[in-house]
C-alpha cells in the first residue's frame, strides 16, 4: 500500500548547522509530494511541494527535490535557526482528493 | 491560523455527546476533518466539496459530520470512547483535486477520561 517513511524520529542541531531529513515514499501512482511543518499548539502548515517528478520544491531556505529513481523527497537547509525546532512531516497524495498519507514525523530541535 | 477557527479548543470528556465545530473565511470549497493522535500523523476523516460528502475513511459511526454551508463544518461524536483522544483538525482548500493546497485550523484537542 501507499506509504511515506521518515527514518529519523528525532535531529537535534545547533544553529547554523546543515539539516537533512531523510524522507522516502511507496505508490503505484504519480503522487504530488509535500513537506508541512507543525510548530507547537498549532496546526500543520504547508511548507512546500512538488508535483512533478525531478522538480524542485523551496521556501523560507528549504528545500527537496522529487527523485522518482530513489522514491525519495528528502528535507535539506543550509543553517538552521533557532525558530526552525518543530515537527516536519513528509507527505504525499495520489488521491486526487487531499487525501494525504503522512510520515511519523521528525522533531527538529535547534538549540541556540 | 485566523481564517480557519475551531472550537472549542480544548475538551475533556466522560461518555458524553459532543459537537466540534469549524469555519472557514477563505472562500474554500472543500472542508475536511483529521484526526491526530498522540505522536501520530494526522489521517484523513471525512472530505466535503461544495457541502457534500465525497469521502468517508471508515470511521466508526459514533463520528457524524455536518455541512451546514460550505464555510462551516461540524463534527457530533457520541457516547466517546478512549481511543478517541486525540486533536482534531479542521482543514480547507480551494477546491478538493490535486495540487489545492489544504489549509489547517489549530485543531480541537479531545480528551476522554
Amino acid at each position: 500500500g501507499d506509504s511515506v517513511i521518515q527514518m529519523q524520529g528525532q535531529v537535534t542541531l545547533s544553529e547554523n548547522d546543515f539539516l537533512f531529513i531523510n524522507c522516502t515514499y511507496s505508490t503505484t501512482g504519480y503522487p504530488t509530494l509535500f513537506w508541512y511543518v507543525q510548530y507547537s499548539g498549532e496546526g500543520p502548515q504547508l511548507l512546500l511541494q512538488v508535483t512533478t517528478a525531478n522538480n524542485k520544491g523551496s521556501s523560507r531556505g528549504f528545500e527537496a527535490t522529487y527523485d522518482k529513481g530513489t522514491t525519495s523527497f528528502h528535507l535539506q537547509k543550509t543553517s538552521v535557526q533557532e525558530i526552525d525546532s518543530a515537527v516536519y512531516y513528509c507527505a504525499m497524495d495520489d488521491s486526487g482528493y487531499n487525501k494525504l498519507t503522512f510520515g511519523k514525523g521528525t522533531v527538529l530541535l535547534v538549540s541556540p | 491560523n485566523t481564517k480557519i477557527t475551531q472550537s472549542p479548543r480544548y475538551l475533556i470528556l466522560g461518555r458524553a455527546n459532543k459537537s466540534l465545530e469549524c469555519e472557514q473565511h477563505l472562500g474554500h470549497n472543500a472542508m475536511y476533518w483529521y484526526k491526530q493522535s498522540a505522536e501520530k500523523p494526522p489521517e484523513l476523516m471525512f472530505l466535503y466539496n461544495l457541502k457534500q460528502l465525497i469521502r468517508n475513511e471508515t470511521v466508526p459511526s459514533r463520528f457524524i459530520p455536518e455541512c451546514p454551508d460550505s464555510s462551516k463544518l461540524l463534527l457530533h461524536i457520541s457516547a466517546v470512547d478512549p481511543e478517541d483522544s486525540a486533536v482534531y483538525f479542521c482543514a480547507s482548500s480551494l477546491g478538493q483535486g490535486a495540487g489545492n493546497t489544504l489549509y489547517f485550523g489549530e485543531g480541537s484537542r479531545l480528551i476522554v477520561v
